[in-house]
């Protein structure tokens, strides 16, 4: 049921672009993105509902095609800041109720 | 406070024993959430809560495990005969109502288990 993430690891310089994508065994209701500092919380990034949906935050975004059952979240011009791991999590259909499951993560590095 | 809180930060126990972690959601969340994480690994569910009751305890890995919030605010996770296998951080969400709405989870910083 856990949504797998790829890949596990990147490293980029300032500037690049980064792509990291979430897939699921099973329908999805929504797809959520959170990103964790090492030590920290997690943190919430965006939730993703609509077959279709895009969603933007500052040079994050990310894209849910509900068909494929997959997420992808887009990180451009990367900054220093965006180092970090990053999961996606998903509700399935007919599981509404709330239950969100994470993926293993992908961890991003960002060199100056 | 204006996040969650959870308490205690750490916790040193030795195997056998029975352990308490507590937390504190944000005023106002009837959502809450227990999930465990272990090193390099994503959080895995465990329980969570929609006001007083347990919508969904599926996550939990044995009966050694339990959870509670028995006024739909703080809740507790109580751990029996405890093993070196439960060693992780034990984190805490809360929202303000189930995922399928607002969807957004605030964490608290965890509580590290450590079961020697």
């Amino acid at each position: 049921q856990q949504p797998v993430q790829s890949p596990q690891a990147v490293i980029l310089r300032e500037g690049e672009d980064a792509v990291i994508n979430c897939s699921s065994s099973k329908a999805l209701y929504s797809v959520h993105w959170y990103r964790q500092k090492h030590g920290e919380a997690p943190v919430f990034l965006m939730i993703l509902l609509k077959g279709g949906e895009q969603k933007g935050h500052e040079k994050i975004s990310a894209s849910f095609n509900e068909k494929k059952q997959q997420s992808s979240l887009y990180l451009t011009a990367s900054q220093l800041s965006y180092s970090g791991t990053y999961f996606c999590g998903t509700v399935h259909r007919g599981n509404q109720g709330g239950k969100l499951i994470f993926g293993q993560g992908t961890e991003l590095s960002v060199k100056p | 406070g204006a996040g969650v809180s959870q308490t205690p930060s750490n916790k040193v126990t030795e195997k056998g024993k029975y352990v308490e972690l507590r937390c504190d959601p944000i005023s106002g969340h009837t959502a809450l959430y227990w999930y465990r994480q272990s090193l390099g690994q994503g959080p895995e569910f465990l329980i969570y809560f929609q006001g007083t009751g347990a919508a969904d305890d599926s996550g939990l890995p044995n009966d050694r495990f339990f959870a509670v919030r028995p006024e739909g605010s703080v809740s507790t996770l109580k751990i029996q005969r405890t093993e070196r296998g439960d060693s992780a951080v034990y984190l805490c969400a809360s929202s303000l109502w189930a995922t399928t709405n607002t969807g957004e989870l605030f964490f608290g910083e965890g509580s590290r288990l450590t079961v020697l």
